[in-house]
């Protein structure tokens, strides 16, 4: 099984800044990542697939890129609705595996 | 608009059973397969199982092989997750689960339902 994981597990960045969140892969998924954001009591909204492309109605703040085994997903000029959990999954493989998720927190 | 509604989530027993349904709408449904995803506030999101657009495949999370069964009604729009044996460890919300491209087992889930939370008390 491949193994995602992410860092930070908590990240804390202040509005209107970038935040930069990591993705790790044990091992090579080419370029089958994606990004997924989660608010509270919320499913997840997929925002990035083919590790750096756009989901529908993903705004050009974010940014996905890597491939292989390691990615990254920028979201610059930080919005308060940004404020979430984020997780990136691998669909190279069976089975599809999840990270544990970066929580991004308002400093 | 393209929707899936999940129902069917409650407390049972170790070792009972339960039968999670998703409702979907807004798009052609026996063009996609189906997946159930679970997430735990301790493990985050896990992929549980998919069966494919026209119901001839599945394919399990060994967490639950043999335990959990996934089926469809194309005709009802409707995918089904049957929890048997279930343990305390599968306590968690149930997510039903689109894929984002046609006719392909693996990919990017693009439309999530808003869950079904199953607790497992032991």
């Amino acid at each position: 099984e491949i193994v995602m994981m992410q860092s930070p597990a908590t990240l804390y960045v202040s509005p209107g800044e970038t935040a930069i969140l990591s993705c790790r892969a044990s091992q090579s998924i080419s370029k089958n990542l994606a990004w997924y954001q989660q608010k509270p009591g919320q499913a997840p909204r997929l925002l990035i697939h083919g590790a750096s492309t756009r989901a529908s109605g993903t705004p050009v703040r974010f940014s996905g890129s890597g491939s292989g085994t390691e990615f990254t997903l920028t979201i610059s000029s930080l919005e308060s609705g940004d404020f979430a959990l984020y997780s990136c999954q691998q669909y190279s493989e069976w089975p599809l595996t999840f990270g544990g998720g970066t929580k991004l927190d308002i400093k | 608009q393209v929707l899936l509604v999940e129902s069917g989530g409650g407390v049972v027993q170790a070792g009972g059973s339960l039968t999670l349904s998703c409702a979907a709408s807004g798009f052609t449904f026996d063009s996609f397969t189906m997946h159930w995803v679970r997430q735990t506030p301790g493990k985050g999101l896990e992929w549980v199982a998919l069966i494919s657009y026209d119901g001839n495949n599945v394919l399990y999370a060994d967490s639950v092989k043999g335990r959990f069964t996934i089926s469809r009604h194309n005709s009802q729009n409707t995918v089904y997750l049957h929890l048997n044996s279930l343990r305390v460890d599968d306590t968690a919300m149930y997510y039903c689960a689109k894929i984002r491209s046609y006719y392909v087992y693996r990919d990017t889930f693009d439309i999530w339902g808003r869950g079904t939370m199953v607790t497992v008390s032991s």
